[in-house]
């Protein structure tokens, strides 16, 4: 069955370091996007993804946070300065219709020290 | 203003009971519907997909909409120790965001 990779399932990072999350989403998929869930709170959207351009992306989404699909197959996820409150569990999912539910990834686990 | 509320348990049931879980949410422009499982330290697994209001039964699993009272439901027939997991309602309206319930965290005894 068709997965999403994500790498690397967990980061250790210092406060201040950019940090970048990797993505290999379904083949055929269209749409991708990233989600966080800090722990034991609700898995929240950060931002989606279509046609090589940011289509819709929420207030966590700062300019501390960019998306790029540098290939075509690998989609990335870059915080350019972590802070402690950024220590969460980031999900990659994609879709291949804007409406249909996503397939997530395994997720990384980044903690920022 | 939450967008979506879900009761985060935990629940605990005897193997082969039903279960119920139930999301209720506030924004009227939802229309797509989801329920995902997702085990300790993995992704959300999707196990149901609805669009608008009604019933859809897959195996041992039942998702119910109704719209009128912005509430949704997943029932589980036979509930086996696989079962035992978070369970996470989503929702969507017109754009690609979706709200998470919190999960409710199910354990089934053999």
């Amino acid at each position: 069955e068709p997965e999403v990779t994500q790498t690397p399932s967990h980061q250790v990072t210092q406060m201040g370091q950019e940090v970048i999350l990797r993505c290999v989403p379904i083949s055929n998929h269209l749409y991708f996007y990233w989600y966080r869930q800090i722990l034991g709170q609700k898995v929240e959207f950060l931002v989606s993804f279509y046609n090589n351009e940011i289509s819709e992306k929420s207030e966590i989404f700062d300019d501390q946070f960019s998306v790029e699909r540098p290939d075509g197959s690998n989609f990335t996820l870059k915080i350019r300065s972590t802070k402690l409150e950024d220590s969460a569990m980031y999900f990659c999912a994609s879709s291949p219709t804007d409406s249909y539910g996503y397939t997530f990834g395994s997720g990384t686990r980044l903690t920022v020290v | 203003q939450k967008e979506v509320e879900q009761d985060p348990g935990p629940l605990s049931v005897p193997e082969g009971a039903i279960v119920s879980l139930n999301c209720t949410y506030s924004n009227s422009a939802f229309q797509y519907f989801m329920w995902y499982r997702q085990y300790s330290r993995k992704g959300p697994e999707l196990l149901m997909y609805t669009y608008s209001s009604g019933n859809k039964e897959d195996g041992r699993f039942t998702a119910q909409v109704d719209k009128s009272s912005k509430y949704i439901s997943l029932f589980i027939r036979d509930s086996q120790p696989s079962d035992s997991a978070t369970y996470l309602c989503a929702m969507s309206g017109t754009g690609n965001q979706f709200y998470f319930g919190t999960g409710t965290s199910l354990t089934v005894i053999p």
